[in-house]
Parts: C-alpha cells; structure tokens; sequence
C-alpha cells in the first residue's frame, strides 16, 4: 500500500509570501494524484488533480503543483499567499482505486 | 444535486452505545468510503465501499461495521462506542479513481 508523506507540519506565513508545501508517495505506478483543502470548521475541497500529460497542473485560487515522477513526489505551490488561504492542505494518492492521504500541513497566513 | 450528506452533524454518545452515521450521495459514484479525522493524524480510512453488496476495510475498521445495499448510502455502524472513537468523521464517495467529494462531517464525543 501506498504511503503519503507531507514534511511540513505546521507552515507559517505573511501575506504576499510565497508557498511550497512537500508531498511525496511511497512508490511508482500508476497513480492519479490529489491536493484538497480544509478550511476551519469545514470539509475537505478539491484544490487540484493529477491524472496524465503535463505535469504542471493548475487548481483553483491560485494554487498549482508540480509532479515530479522520478522523485515520487507533487508539490504544491502558490506565488503569494493571503490571509483566506489559512486552512489544512491534504496531499492524497489514488492507487487501483484506493485512496491514501498524507497527515497535512496547517497553513497559517499571517496578515 | 446535494452531493454527499450526513446525519447527524453532532453526536455525544456513552461508552457502550451503539449508533449509525448516514451518508448518502446523489452523484452516482460507485465508490464510497468513510475516514475519521483526528488532530495530527490527518485522515485515516475506515472502511469503503466499490459498489452496492461490496465492502472492505480499511487502516482502522476495528469498533466500525458498514454495508452498502444500494448505490446511494453508505451508513456506518459503531457497535458499542468507546472513547477512542470520539473523532470526526467524513464519508466521501468518487467515481473509481477519480476525486473524491466529502460530506460536512459528523463530529462524535463519547463519554
């Protein structure tokens, strides 16, 4: 089974600042590869996905995340951050179906 | 559409109770799934679902039963609550392999 790993934890950050958050899977195959959001009190939301083709893929708000296959890894990035992007930020992998999820990262937004 | 709902959206229970937690969705996913969200532990999978008469564990599925007689609902049981399972939890559902859309939460406090 596949493991998830987000190396931050906790990520503190002042307006405008830029955001890079880690996220690597355990192994190769076939994967399609996920980033939801979590903002306080709420559910989990799609921020963006990964299926095929070109490994930069742009989400919603701003927010875009780079495959890199070789390093099993997908990071997501976003140029300058705002205090709304405060939330949780979950990394998840989806292998034959089945989902694995990384532990997240709190993202904090300093204004 | 509604998307994934779930009932109730707070429950306190005592040790030793019994309860279901309701998920339905409207979309038509064969895939389903109930995680539980715990501070720092991120999501962990419960149990989940490929299809109406088809279910399987997860990482935590112990205290935890499930059933899916039809493709809409995907209720959880808790068979005698302990305190270990005051916890959020969240059910989701996705076509396979594709994102997966979660429901507001339940957010259960046994005693």
């Amino acid at each position: 089974a596949q493991s998830v790993s987000q190396h931050n934890h906790h990520v503190i950050l002042s307006e405008a600042a830029s955001l890079e958050l880690g996220c690597n899977y355990s192994y190769g195959g076939t994967v399609n590869l996920f980033w939801y959001v979590q903002y306080p009190g709420q559910h989990l939301q799609l921020l963006l996905k990964y299926f095929s083709g070109d490994p930069l893929v742009k989400g919603i708000k701003g927010f875009e995340a780079e495959f890199i296959k070789s390093k099993f890894s997908f990071n997501l990035r976003k140029p300058s951050v705002q205090w709304s992007d405060t939330a949780e930020y979950f990394c998840a992998v989806n292998e034959w179906s089945q989902f694995y999820f990384g532990t997240g990262t709190s993202l904090t937004v300093i204004p | 559409n509604a998307g994934v709902t779930q009932t109730p959206k707070f429950q306190v229970l005592k040790t030793g109770q019994s309860m279901t937690l309701q998920c339905a969705q409207d979309m038509n996913h064969e895939y389903m799934s109930w995680y539980r969200q715990d501070p720092g532990m991120g999501l962990r999978l419960i149990h989940y679902s490929v299809g109406a008469g088809i279910t399987d564990q997860g990482e935590v599925p112990n205290g935890y039963n499930v059933s899916r007689s039809t493709t809409e609902d995907f209720p959880l049981r808790l068979l005698s609550a302990a305190p270990s399972q005051t916890s959020v939890y969240f059910c989701a559902s996705s076509y396979m392999g594709y994102e997966q859309y979660f429901g507001p939460g339940t957010r259960l406090t046994v005693t």
